[in-house]
């Protein structure tokens, strides 16, 4: 079971663009990597999933870099609603390796 | 996309009742489902994993007396906090996952339980 660290907090900006790194060192060739945003009192909300490379939706870039060692969740020009906890996780495909929660990276961003 | 329903969203209780809490995949069926609870500013910790048809698989200090895991069809699973105690007192937050392929897991909005 691959385990995720992840900074604690993080503080940005207003229109700046935020990343957040994880660490997998011990990710497994079958896991995907999977990106989580939870704002207070309510269910955590999926953000972006990735295997390698780069991958890229409406609202987030993930980056893999080729050893999948780690990932790098990019939110480009942030605004004050996105001050959420931010959570990486990582299992295997139509598996269940992916369903245990590190401790996330709550993002503020002030104005 | 996928939705997963939770109710309540909150619930206050007495110490010593029980509490049920619901949690329905609305447009997919799901043959496991996940229950984790959330204390104030900490991170969601896995509680269960509730099978359809079979018996749930708790975590280690999770007490499966305490709370019941049912999950009796293939979209709906239930969770009951027994004899509820203050401690017991959390945001418990349901998931499940499509079976499709590369599916990410869908989580409920949660429900806010206060034992009084």
């Amino acid at each position: 079971l691959a385990k995720t660290t992840q900074p604690i907090s993080m503080d940005s900006y207003e229109g700046q663009e935020v990343n957040i790194t994880c660490s997998h060192n011990n990710i497994a060739t079958n896991d995907y990597i999977t990106w989580y945003q939870q704002f207070p009192s309510q269910g955590p909300r999926f953000i972006i999933q990735g295997y390698k490379t780069k991958v890229t939706n409406e609202v987030a870039s993930l980056f893999i870099p080729a050893d999948r060692k780690s990932s790098t969740l990019s939110l480009p020009r942030v605004s004050l609603s996105d001050t959420a906890v931010y959570y990486c996780l990582v299992g295997d495909e139509g598996g269940y390796n992916d369903m245990r929660f590190g401790a996330g990276t709550r993002l503020t961003v002030k104005p | 996309g996928a939705v997963v329903s939770q109710h309540p969203s909150w619930v206050i209780c007495k110490s010593g009742t029980s509490v049920k809490i619901e949690c329905r995949s609305l447009d997919f069926q799901a043959t496991t489902m996940f229950w984790y609870r959330q204390f104030p500013k900490q991170s969601l910790m896995l509680m269960a994993t509730s099978n359809e048809g079979s018996k749930a698989t708790y975590e280690q200090g999770v007490e499966k007396d305490k709370f019941l895991i049912n999950h009796a069809s293939l979209t709906l699973s239930t969770l009951t906090v027994t004899s509820a105690h203050p401690e017991d007192s959390s945001f418990y937050i349901c998931s499940a996952r499509d079976p499709g392929q590369n599916s990410p897991l869908h989580f409920g909005n949660g429900t806010r339980l206060t034992v009084t």
